[in-house]
């Protein structure tokens, strides 16, 4: 079945260092693929969205690539704030399907 | 537009009580998704619903879990006889009707359930 693997967390950066959580994933066919961000004691926000392959999605500085040939969609942001501390989330819902498949997430703590 | 509702945002119930979670999607949406996330851990698919049908209940446990969307009024989720275990974050999600497969779904607040 389909599954998504990210990085083990808590990943420990001080400000404006550089930032890539990794993701793959395991689907057939063409999934969509996102991040989310679940600030503390809120929900998850749509963070950034690819649906297909060589797409790159990008908001508030973060980017993430669809990679089909390494079944990929790392996470990466240039100069991390502060204000990014969050759990991140890497999820697919599968080609033709409706399901969101969650990674087990990644919190991220930023030191000023 | 407002976003995803759901209340309560927080919810405490002793062991053997009922708990009601309800969810308002948002304004046009008619698809409804529950999750729940248990402490430190991604979020997991329990149910997706649409007006008056349950289409995939298959992350739905077997026994005291149900869920409905009315034709009118919110979702509700509906766990009978909590038990510790039950202790989660359930998360509602929603997408618009005649939805494209792979539509993003919105993600309302959560409502964070402690059973004691």
């Amino acid at each position: 079945g389909n599954s998504v693997t990210q990085m083990e967390g808590p990943v420990t950066l001080s400000e404006e260092a550089f930032l890539t959580i990794n993701c793959t994933y395991t689907a057939t066919g063409y999934p969509s693929l996102f991040w989310y961000v679940q600030y503390p004691g809120e929900g998850l926000q749509l963070l950034l969205k690819a649906t297909k392959a060589d797409d790159k999605g990008s908001n508030k500085g973060f980017e993430a690539t669809y990679r089909k040939e390494t079944t990929s969609f790392h996470l990466e942001k240039g100069s991390v704030q502060v204000s990014d501390s969050a759990v991140y989330f890497c999820a697919l819902v599968g080609a033709g399907g409706f399901k969101t498949i969650f990674g087990a997430g990644t919190r991220l703590f930023v030191k000023a | 537009n407002a976003g995803v509702m759901q209340n309560p945002r927080h919810l405490v119930r002793r062991r053997g009580q009922e708990a009601r979670l309800r969810c308002s999607p948002m304004k046009g949406h008619s698809h409804v998704y529950w999750y729940r996330q248990l402490p430190e851990e991604g979020l997991k698919f329990m149910v997706y619903l649409q007006k008056e049908n349950i289409i995939d209940e298959s992350g739905m446990p077997k026994e005291r879990f149900s869920a409905e969307f009315p034709k009118e009024g919110p979702s509700i989720l509906r766990i009978q006889q909590v038990v510790r275990g039950d202790s989660a974050a359930y998360f509602c999600a929603s997408s618009p009707p005649l939805a494209v497969y792979q539509e993003t779904q919105y993600f309302g607040p959560g409502t964070r359930l402690l059973v004691l």
